[in-house]
């Protein structure tokens, strides 16, 4: 089972990039790369996802190396309303259909004004 | 549009009692999760089921049993309560990967906040 490393905490100042980092060393090859979104008092959302290289959405990108053992979400111009909890989240999916997911700890991000 | 429906979202248990999580997803996932989260910690998986009849452990299992005879639900039943099981638990629901190792995007209900005393 792939684990996952991430900075504890961060701080930022409003309309700066943020980029955290998560290390997940022992990646299987067919495993994807998913980031989550945590407020206080609510369950995670889904932020973004990859396999290789670059991905982009409305929210995010997500940069991942070619030996994939580590991968970086870009979050655009920080607002207040980005201060959250952020999981990185890899998983495997055997051939006979058995799912194990891990999350780590998270990385605390604190926007401030 | 309700998604992932836990319930209930605050419950107050003393050692040694029972007690029954209830989870319902209305967008036929075929993957369901419990994970467990305590105070600043990460989310630790209890159980997953990939279809109704089939459950499997997760990280945590202990102190917990789960059953699925429908898509839609996913209870998670604590048997006799202890103070270690004082937490927030989170139901999730996910579709089925079209591919190994393809998505696993997961849907989250709000939660449930058990304290055990």
């Amino acid at each position: 089972l792939a684990k996952t490393t991430q900075p504890i905490s961060m701080d930022s100042y409003e309309g700066q990039e943020v980029n955290i980092t998560c290390s997940h060393n022992n990646i299987a090859t067919n495993d994807y790369i998913t980031w989550y979104q945590q407020f206080p008092s609510q369950g995670p959302r889904f932020i973004i996802q990859g396999y290789k290289t670059k991905v982009t959405n409305e929210v995010a990108s997500l940069f991942i190396p070619a030996d994939r053992k580590s991968s970086t979400l870009s979050l655009p111009r920080v607002s207040l309303s980005d201060t959250a909890v952020y999981y990185c989240l890899v998983g495997v999916l055997s051939g006979a259909g058995s799912y194990q997911l891990t999350f780590g700890k998270g990385t605390k991000l604190s926007v401030i004004p | 549009n309700a998604g992932v429906t836990q319930t209930p979202k605050f419950r107050i248990l003393k050692i040694g009692q029972s007690m029954t999580l209830q989870c319902t997803q209305d967008m036929n996932h075929n993957y369901m999760y419990w994970y467990r989260q305590d105070p600043g910690m990460g989310l630790k998986l209890i159980y997953y089921s990939v279809g109704a009849g089939i459950t499997d452990k997760g990280e945590v299992p202990n102190g917990y049993n789960v059953s699925r005879s429908t898509t839609e639900d996913f209870p998670l039943r604590l048997e006799l309560a202890a103070p270690s099981q004082t937490s927030v638990y989170f139901c999730a629901s996910s579709p089925i990967p079209t591919r190994a190792g393809a998505k696993n995007i997961q849907y989250f209900g709000a939660g449930t906040r058990l304290s055990v005393l």
